[in-house]
C-alpha cells in the first residue's frame, strides 16, 4: 500500500462545477500538508498548504482530516485553467528529521 | 526574481557517460532536494541536503551522487547513466525541512 494515496482519474468536469479530490495518508505522524499543482510535465506549483482548521483560498478549499488520516481539496466554479494533475503531499518525520511524500497525482480536465 | 534554477533542460546521453545536472536556488534555502518523476509513480527522493556539506540519501539514491559546497548549489551527478535512469528530474528547495518547496523547470534526461 502507498503511503499517500490518491485516485489518479482523470475527473472530466463542466466549466462552473465543483470538484473534489481526496488523499489518504498512512502515518499517522504526519505533521505537514500541502496540495500541489502540475501543469503536463512541468514543475510542481505550490497550490495551498493545508491547516487543522481548513482553509480557503479564493475557489479553493483545503480540509484535513486527522482522524481518518485524509486532506481534501475542493475547487468551486471550475475553469478551464485550473485543467492540471493536482499533487498530495505529506511531511512526515523520518530518522530524526522529516521527509516529504508525494501522491501520485489526480488529473482534472475541465471541459467547456 | 526568486527562483530555482536546472541546467541542463533537456539531455541525450549514452550509457556509462558521466553526466551532471546543476541545481541552483537564490533564495537563501538551507534545504535542497532532488527528485525523480515517473509515469505511475509519482515524484521519489534521490538524495537531499539539510544544508551546506550535510546530505543524505532519499529513496532512490542508487547511481546517483551530490555535493553541497555551498548553500546555493546542489549538482546532481549520474556517474554512469544507465538506460533505467531515463526520468523527468526535479530540483526544489525550501526554507526548511517542514517549509513548503519551490521546484526548478526540470530537466529531461534521456539515456541511450
Amino acid at each position: 500500500r502507498k503511503e499517500v494515496e490518491q485516485d489518479p482519474g482523470p475527473f472530466n468536469v463542466p466549466e462552473g462545477a465543483t470538484v473534489a479530490f481526496n488523499c489518504t495518508y498512512s502515518n499517522s505522524a504526519s505533521q505537514s500538508f500541502f496540495w500541489y499543482r502540475q501543469d503536463c510535465r512541468k514543475e510542481p506549483k505550490l497550490l495551498m498548504s493545508v491547516y487543522s482548521s481548513g482553509n480557503e483560498d479564493g475557489r479553493f478549499t483545503a480540509q484535513l482530516n486527522r482522524a481518518s488520516q485524509y486532506i481534501s481539496l475542493l475547487i468551486r466554479d471550475s475553469k478551464l485553467s485550473d485543467s492540471a494533475t493536482y499533487l498530495c503531499v505529506v511531511n512526515r518525520p523520518r530518522a530524526g528529521t522529516y521527509k516529504y511524500i508525494f501522491g501520485t497525482g489526480t488529473r482534472l480536465k475541465v471541459l467547456a | 526574481e526568486a527562483q530555482v534554477t536546472q541546467n541542463p533542460r533537456y539531455l541525450i546521453t549514452v550509457t556509462g557517460k558521466k553526466l551532471t545536472v546543476t541545481c541552483s536556488q537564490n533564495m537563501n534555502h538551507e534545504y535542497m532536494s532532488w527528485y525523480r518523476q515517473d509515469p505511475g509513480l509519482g515524484l521519489r527522493q534521490i538524495y537531499y541536503s539539510m544544508n551546506v556539506e550535510v546530505t543524505d540519501k532519499g529513496d532512490v539514491p542508487e547511481g546517483y551522487k551530490v555535493s553541497r559546497k555551498e548553500k546555493r548549489n546542489f549538482p546532481l551527478i549520474l556517474e554512469s547513466p544507465s538506460p533505467n535512469q531515463t526520468s523527468l528530474y526535479f530540483c526544489a528547495s525550501s526554507f526548511g525541512i517542514q517549509e513548503t518547496q519551490y521546484f526548478g523547470p526540470g530537466t529531461r534526461l534521456l539515456v541511450l
